[in-house]
């Protein structure tokens, strides 16, 4: 069964303090893993794509790597404005366009 | 700004009640995603539709329905309202092509009393 796992479930951080956030995944083939940043009452908004192991993707203090069975979404220098749930979603193939989201991390950074 | 318009942002209903939720997808997109979204609980996915096709089921009750019209504007029909659907509702959107990320919407937000 296709399975996406995150953790953990919450993490707070002060402001500047670089950290990662982990997305595990099982999937009979990934056709691609999907990162999202949710604020609260908003819905899901994209952040990156990744289709290969190896792979990296940035946008400002936000970096996502990929590999065979796991995603990193890493945030370097936090600031307040980073707080929010970020979400993961895999893609498998054999499953038509399914995407099987993750539960979360609810990210706080403390100034 | 997703590109996906979902009306009406909030809605408060009684139980029992028929209630109906529109999305707007992005323009040039042909695949509708529905999700549901309950207090600290993830992302549930309910129907599928690409162009005007259902193309897959999730966990939709049989008092739920959907549908997607010509201009590939969808509605999610909620029947029977129980104070258990109360939810937040999302609408996505995607190319349907593979690998194409989804887009979502800002949400309906259901309260059932």
């Amino acid at each position: 069964e296709d399975q996406v796992t995150q953790s953990p479930e919450a993490l707070r951080l002060q402001e500047g303090e670089s950290s990662s956030l982990n997305c595990s995944y099982t999937v009979s083939g990934l056709r691609g893993l999907f990162w999202y940043r949710q604020d609260p009452g908003k819905g899901p908004e994209f952040l990156f794509t990744l289709y290969s192991a190896g792979e990296e993707k940035e946008k400002e203090r936000l970096k996502a790597t990929l590999t065979k069975k796991e995603s990193f979404l890493h945030i370097t220098a936090p600031k307040p404005e980073d707080s929010a749930t970020y979400l993961c979603a895999v893609q498998a193939r054999g499953t038509g366009n399914q995407f099987y989201f993750g539960t979360g991390t609810s990210l706080t950074v403390i100034p | 700004d997703s590109g996906v318009t979902q009306t009406p942002k909030h809605l408060i209903t009684a139980t029992g009640q028929r209630v109906t939720l529109r999305c707007s997808p992005r323009s040039g997109d042909l695949s509708v995603y529905w999700y549901q979204q309950s207090l600290d609980q993830g992302l549930q996915f309910l129907i599928q539709y690409y162009n005007g096709e259902e193309r897959a089921k999730g966990n939709i009750l049989e008092r739920f329905s959907a549908q997607q019209f010509p201009d590939l504007h969808s509605e999610l029909n909620l029947s029977s309202l129980e104070l258990g659907d109360s939810a937040l509702y999302f609408c996505a959107s995607s190319t349907g092509s593979h690998n194409s990320p989804l887009h979502f919407g800002n949400g309906t937000r259901l309260t059932v009393t």
